[in-house]
């Protein structure tokens, strides 16, 4: 399966505790997107990667939030001192550019988060 | 007042009926208008991507958009119960981050 793929596909965890969650691209795509989703809503934007680079940070992400992307590759999502608002369906996505068309979004499974 | 907004439904249609899902935008600078549609506990998965206005179809899927108004539309033709799910619409003013919609759940009925 040449997806999006995200690990672990279920994570449950106290309040306080640090959580990381992990994002392999599609191999020739250079842009990784992070999204968070809640219960009846539609995605929301978290922050995004051209290649090794971390272009935009949504004012969502809050100093609890960091993410990176080593070498351009996979993907880190961490969340420290987590809260029971932090509980969500965390989202990653990577795009190919269509030149002046813009660009395609693929979603992986996504990673559902329940802070207890 | 939400940069786009959809109708949440649910929306029940019997096997075979057109299906018209809709969302209005408030941001004229979008011009990127993509549909997705999401099972229970999955990732979305891209349906129908539009750049500007204009019809696209593909298979039983045509997606339209009328900028003029800030309504896009995605039209399902003999709907099949595979196809019951919920409906994202998505949209960008330039190429990087999506506004989606709250998306719309549709469930078809054999």
């Amino acid at each position: 399966d040449t997806g999006v793929s995200q690990n672990p596909r279920h994570k449950i965890t106290k309040r306080g505790q640090n959580v990381t969650f992990r994002c392999d691209p599609i191999s020739e795509h250079n842009r990784l997107y992070w999204y968070r989703q809640t219960l009846g809503q539609g995605p929301e934007f978290l922050t995004y990667f051209q290649n090794e680079a971390q272009l935009e940070k949504s004012r969502l992400l809050s100093d609890r939030f960091s993410a990176e992307r080593p070498k351009g590759s996979f993907s880190t999502l961490e969340i420290q001192r987590t809260e029971q608002g932090d509980s969500a369906m965390y989202l990653c996505a990577s795009s190919q550019i269509l030149g002046p068309f813009g660009e395609t979004q693929y979603f992986g499974p996504g990673t559902r988060l329940l802070v207890l | 007042q939400k940069e786009v907004e959809q109708d949440p439904g649910p929306l029940s249609v019997p096997e075979g009926a057109i299906v018209s899902l809709n969302c209005t935008y408030s941001n004229s600078a979008f011009q990127y208008f993509m549909w997705y549609r999401q099972y229970s506990r999955k990732g979305p998965e891209l349906l129908m991507y539009t750049y500007s206005s204009g019809n696209k179809e593909d298979g039983r899927f045509t997606a339209q958009v009328d900028k003029s108004s800030k309504y896009i539309s995605l039209f399902i033709r003999d709907s099949q119960p595979s196809d019951s799910a919920t409906y994202l619409c998505a949209m960008s003013d330039n190429t990087d981050k999506l506004i989606f919609g709250t998306g719309t759940r549709l469930q078809v009925f054999p």
